[in-house]
C-alpha cells in the first residue's frame, strides 16, 4: 500500500505555462509538506499545512499556490513556470508538528523547457 | 543561524569497509535529529532518528549518535554493502511547526 503518493510522477512542460502536483497520503497524518529539491540535490522545504491550515510559508515565489482540499490532500499549483523550477517536488507528511518523523512521497520530477 | 553542515562527497569504498559520514549542527536548543536516505531514482527515506542528547539512533547496521557536546550526530556502518549506494542526508527539526532543515547530502558508492 502506497502511504504517500504524488501525481504525475514526471512532467515536462513549456516555459510560461500553468501546471498541478498532487499529493494523497493514507496514514491519516495531520500534517503534510512541500519539499524542493534542485539539480544539486540540495533540498528546501516550501510549504506545510497542519488540518488544512498553512503553517509554513517560506521565501517561494507567489506563482507558487498549495491547496489542501482535506487532511488528506496537499496539491501544489504553479503558475507562468521559469526555467529555475526545473526540480524534483516532493510531498511529506508526519503525525503532527511535534519534532515527528516525516514520511515522503516518490517525487515528482519537473522539467520546464 | 539555523543549518546542518554535512561532509562533502561522494565517498567511494570497497564493500564491507567502514562508513563514517559527518553532520553537525547550528541549534538553540536540543531538535530532533535525523538521517534520511534516497536511493537512486526514488524518495527519501527514514533511516534513523535521535531526538534527545546522547540518543543513538540505529537501522540496517547504520548507526548515529546525538552529541549535543560537538553538536554532531555523524552516520556509521561497520561493513557496508554495495545495496547502500544512495545519497545520506542529515537533518534537524527546525521551529515550532516541525521544519526540516537538511544537510546538503553526501553521496556513497560502495563498489563490489
Amino acid at each position: 500500500d502506497t502511504a504517500v503518493s504524488q501525481t504525475p510522477k514526471y512532467l515536462v512542460t513549456q516555459m510560461g505555462n500553468d501546471k498541478s502536483i498532487k499529493c494523497e497520503q493514507n496514514l491519516g497524518h495531520d500534517t503534510m509538506y512541500w519539499y524542493k529539491q534542485d539539480s544539486k540535490k540540495f533540498l528546501k522545504i516550501m510549504f506545510s499545512y497542519n488540518n488544512k491550515e498553512l503553517i509554513i510559508n517560506e521565501t517561494v515565489p507567489n506563482r507558487f499556490s498549495p491547496k489542501s482540499p482535506d487532511k488528506a490532500h496537499l496539491n501544489l499549483h504553479i503558475n507562468s513556470l521559469e526555467l529555475g523550477d526545473s526540480a524534483v517536488y516532493f510531498c511529506a507528511s508526519s503525525p503532527g508538528t511535534n519534532k515527528e518523523t516525516q514520511y515522503f512521497g516518490p517525487g515528482t520530477r519537473l522539467l520546464v523547457l | 543561524g539555523n543549518s546542518v553542515t554535512q561532509m562533502e562527497g561522494p565517498v567511494t569504498l570497497s564493500e564491507e569497509a567502514f562508513l563514517t559520514i559527518n553532520c553537525t549542527y547550528t541549534a538553540t536548543g536540543y531538535p530532533s535529529l535525523f538521517w534520511y536516505v534516497q536511493y537512486p531514482g526514488e524518495g527519501l527515506q527514514l533511516l534513523l532518528k535521535a531526538t534527545k542528547a546522547d540518543d543513538k539512533g540505529s537501522n540496517k547496521g547504520f548507526e548515529a549518535t546525538y552529541r549535543k557536546e560537538t553538536t554532531s550526530f555523524h552516520l556509521e556502518k561497520g561493513s557496508v554493502q554495495v545495496s547502500d549506494s544512495a545519497v545520506y542526508f542529515c537533518a534537524r527539526v527546525s521551529g515550532g511547526y516541525n521544519k526540516l532543515i537538511f544537510g546538503a547530502g553526501t553521496r556513497l558508492a560502495v563498489h563490489p
